[in-house]
């Protein structure tokens, strides 16, 4: 089966400035999430969809940050204005059920503010 | 909300010898305990995880002992080898405020296997 896509894989911008991210995850998989890992640190939840709602976004810094899964299926997280702090590793993961279980992650998007 | 720390930030070993990663969380609710590995660029991948209902599970070189009334768990690897050199991270289940599970993740043990 395929893996979780996201593109792109890396993204350089100047602080200020806007990017945005896709992910798609495995077919079928209904919960999808969006993590932050800083470099040297563990990944860092932003946030969580179940189908196409909203379970958890208590770490996703809403004044700069949004995120949105139409039909279900693929996600984008953008970020506006984006910060020095926001350089980082955005993961999407994917789950199947509604219960806890494996994460299924892809590759990363690197963002670098310059 | 749940936290959990992850010992020791940096573990070296010599081919062949075990190595054992701690860590430990708050939520005494949390059921579920996975283990990922992430080598260097790539994702992180599951290895092995196991749920409260059970104290030990092991898939070949690698096992996981989990300790509810100490709230923590361990990774053991034996019979290291050196492409088991990566990062390895610990995660705990947490019920959010809306009632759904969400994974927390320790800081991450960087582990090298030298020939």
């Amino acid at each position: 089966e395929a893996g979780v896509a996201q593109s792109p894989r890396y993204k350089i911008i100047e602080k200020r400035q806007s990017v945005a991210f896709w992910c798609n995850p495995i077919s079928g998989h209904a919960t999808l999430y969006w993590y932050q890992q800083i470099l040297g640190q563990g990944p860092k939840l932003l946030i969580q969809f179940q189908n196409n709602g909203v379970v958890d976004d208590s770490q996703l810094p809403k004044d700069r940050f949004s995120a949105e899964r139409l039909k279900g299926v693929d996600s984008t997280l953008k970020i506006q204005p984006a910060k020095l702090e926001d350089s980082a590793v955005y993961l999407c993961a994917s789950s199947s059920g509604t219960s806890i279980r494996e994460l299924f992650f892809g590759e990363g998007s690197r963002l670098t503010v310059l | 909300g749940e936290n959990v720390e992850q010992h020791p930030s940096t573990l070296s070993v010599q081919e062949g010898d075990s190595a054992v990663i701690k860590c430990t969380y708050s939520d005494s609710a949390s059921n579920y305990f996975p283990w990922y590995k992430q080598e260097l660029g790539k994702r992180p991948q599951l290895i092995i995880d196991i749920r409260s209902n059970v104290g030990e599970k092991k898939d070949q070189r690698i096992a996981v002992t989990l300790n509810k009334t100490a709230k923590h768990f361990s990774l053991h690897i034996t019979e290291t080898q050196p492409e088991d050199s990566a990062v390895y991270f610990c995660a705990a289940s947490h019920r959010g405020n809306t009632g759904f599970q969400k994974l927390v993740f320790g800081t991450g043990t960087r582990l090298l296997v030298s020939p």
